[in-house]
């Protein structure tokens, strides 16, 4: 079964430091994954999409790496600011026409 | 302007009731989805067209109905509404399997 796992569900920081999230994939054999950010009350918003075959990809203060042969990815995000709170969500293209998404991590910074 | 807009914003209805939630995209991309998020956060598809053609049909119930009159707008009719079908639903859009999805911001529907 092709599922998608974001530990931790939750995630609190202090304002200005450096973070990682992290997403992980049972299936290696990916089109794509995306990085999303979800404001509450909001739709979803893509911030990095990873090819299958790129390692990474950056954005800003954002850095996403994809590691498929044991299915991971990390989305970093530098000198943290209180408008990073939100919900990371991560979803795979296995490949099957179907965005799978993982449960997301809650982030807050604190300022 | 708002590249995928979707209304209602919220919707409250009682159980029985038929309801429909409108989704529009002016970004001309060929696909379009219905996304369920539970109350758990959990976002799982429902429907896919590729222009105005159902790709994807996640074992959604049939009393939900999706209408793609043309590529730019995809509908969803539920029909017999019941207290599960509480959740919010999202539209998206996107050009293609390998480009970014773009979504609209939610139609919470609360079922009493």
């Amino acid at each position: 079964k092709q599922e998608v796992t974001q530990i931790p569900a939750a995630l609190s920081v202090p304002e200005g430091e450096n973070l990682v999230l992290n997403c992980s994939f049972t299936d290696s054999a990916i089109y794509n994954l995306q990085w999303f950010r979800q404001d509450p009350g909001k739709g979803l918003t893509s911030l990095l999409l990873i090819q299958s075959s790129q390692r990474e990809q950056t954005s800003g203060r954002l850095n996403a790496s994809l590691d498929k042969s044991s299915g991971r990815s990390t989305l970093y995000i530098a000198a943290s600011q209180p408008g990073d709170s939100a919900t990371y969500l991560c979803a795979v293209y296995f490949g099957n026409e179907k965005l799978t998404f993982g449960t997301g991590t809650r982030l807050t910074i604190i300022p | 302007d708002t590249a995928v807009s979707q209304t209602p914003k919220y919707l409250v209805t009682q159980m029985g009731n038929d309801k429909s939630i409108k989704c529009e995209q002016n970004l001309g991309h060929d696909t379009m989805y219905w996304y369920k998020q539970d109350s758990k956060k959990f976002l799982k598809i429902m429907f896919s067209y590729n222009n105005k053609e159902l790709i994807i049909n996640e074992t959604v119930p049939n009393r939900f109905s999706p209408k793609s009159p043309d590529k730019a707008h995809l509908n969803l009719h539920i029909n017999s509404l019941e207290l599960g079908d509480s959740a919010v639903y999202f539209c998206a859009s996107s050009p293609g399997n390998n480009s970014p999805l773009h979504f609209g911001n939610g139609t919470r529907l609360t079922v009493t």
